[in-house]
C-alpha cells in the first residue's frame, strides 16, 4: 500500500499571504505509460465533506478559484494557495490513486 | 445534479456488525466508468478509504480492514450497500460515500457523512 505524508501539520497565515503545503507518496505515483501523477487534492472545512480541488496532480476542478495550483511529480507534491482568504481556513488532504487510495494525514491552515 | 447521502445507525455496541446505506441520484452504478466508495473520518483525525464498487461490481477494500468489510450496490435502488462486522469503539466515525469517475480513483462528489458511535 501506499504511504502519504504531509508538511507542516499546520500552518498559519496572513490574508492575502501564500501557503504552500507538501505531500510525499512512499513510492512513485507517476504512471509512466500516460506520464500522469495519479494524485489528488482535496479541501475540508470544519464540519464539511472534502471537496475535491485538483487532480492529476495540477489540474484544477471547475469552479475552484486559480489562487488553488499544484505541482511535482513522482513522490513529491505540493499545494499553493496563493493570496490566502477567509474561506481558505481548512485542512487540506492529498490522496493518491495510482493504486488503491490513500490519503494523506492532513495540513490545517489557519489565519495569523 | 448529483447527490449522495449516507444513513444508517448513529450508534451501534461493540461486537456488532454496522450496515450503511448510500443513496444515491444525478448518475446511475450501470453506466460504465461510474464507482462509489466508502470513506471514513474518526473526530479530529484523517479521511481513511474503505472499499469501492464499480459499475462492473468489481470491489476494492482497504487491506486492513478487509476482513471486516462487505460492498454491494443495489442498481435499481441507486444504492451502495457497507456492511463492518466486529465493531469496536476505534471505529467511531463520520464515514461518508463518495463518487468517482472512470478507473481514476479521486473523489469529485461526496456525501455529507453520517456520524457512527460504537458504545456499549
Amino acid at each position: 500500500d501506499i504511504v502519504m505524508a504531509q508538511s507542516p501539520d499546520s500552518l498559519a497565515v496572513s490574508l492575502g499571504e501564500r501557503a504552500t503545503i507538501n505531500c510525499k507518496s512512499s513510492q512513485s505515483v507517476l504512471y509512466s505509460s500516460n506520464n500522469k501523477n495519479y494524485l489528488a487534492w482535496y479541501q475540508q472545512r470544519p464540519g464539511q465533506p472534502p471537496k475535491l480541488l485538483i487532480y492529476w496532480a495540477s489540474t484544477r476542478e471547475s469552479g475552484v478559484p486559480d489562487r488553488f495550483s499544484g505541482s511535482g511529480s513522482g513522490t513529491d507534491f505540493t499545494l499553493t494557495i496563493s493570496s490566502l482568504q477567509a474561506e481558505d481556513v481548512a485542512v487540506y488532504y492529498c490522496q493518491q490513486y495510482y493504486s488503491t487510495p490513500s490519503f494523506g494525514p492532513g495540513t490545517k491552515v489557519d489565519i495569523k | 445534479q448529483v447527490t449522495l447521502r449516507e444513513s444508517g445507525p448513529a450508534l451501534v455496541k461493540p461486537t456488532q456488525t454496522l450496515t450503511l446505506t448510500c443513496t444515491f441520484s444525478g448518475f446511475s452504478l450501470s453506466t460504465n466508468g461510474m464507482c462509489v466508495s466508502w470513506v471514513r473520518q474518526p473526530p479530529g483525525k484523517a479521511l481513511e478509504w474503505l472499499a469501492l464498487i464499480d459499475w462492473d461490481d468489481d470491489k476494492y477494500y482497504v487491506t486492513s480492514l478487509k476482513t471486516r468489510l462487505t460492498i454491494s450496490k443495489d442498481t435499481s435502488k441507486n444504492q451502495v450497500v457497507l456492511t463492518m462486522s466486529n465493531m469496536d469503539p476505534v471505529d467511531t466515525a463520520t464515514y461518508y460515500c463518495a463518487r468517482t469517475v472512470g478507473a481514476d480513483y479521486f473523489f469529485d462528489y461526496w456525501g455529507q457523512g453520517t456520524l457512527v458511535t460504537v458504545s456499549s
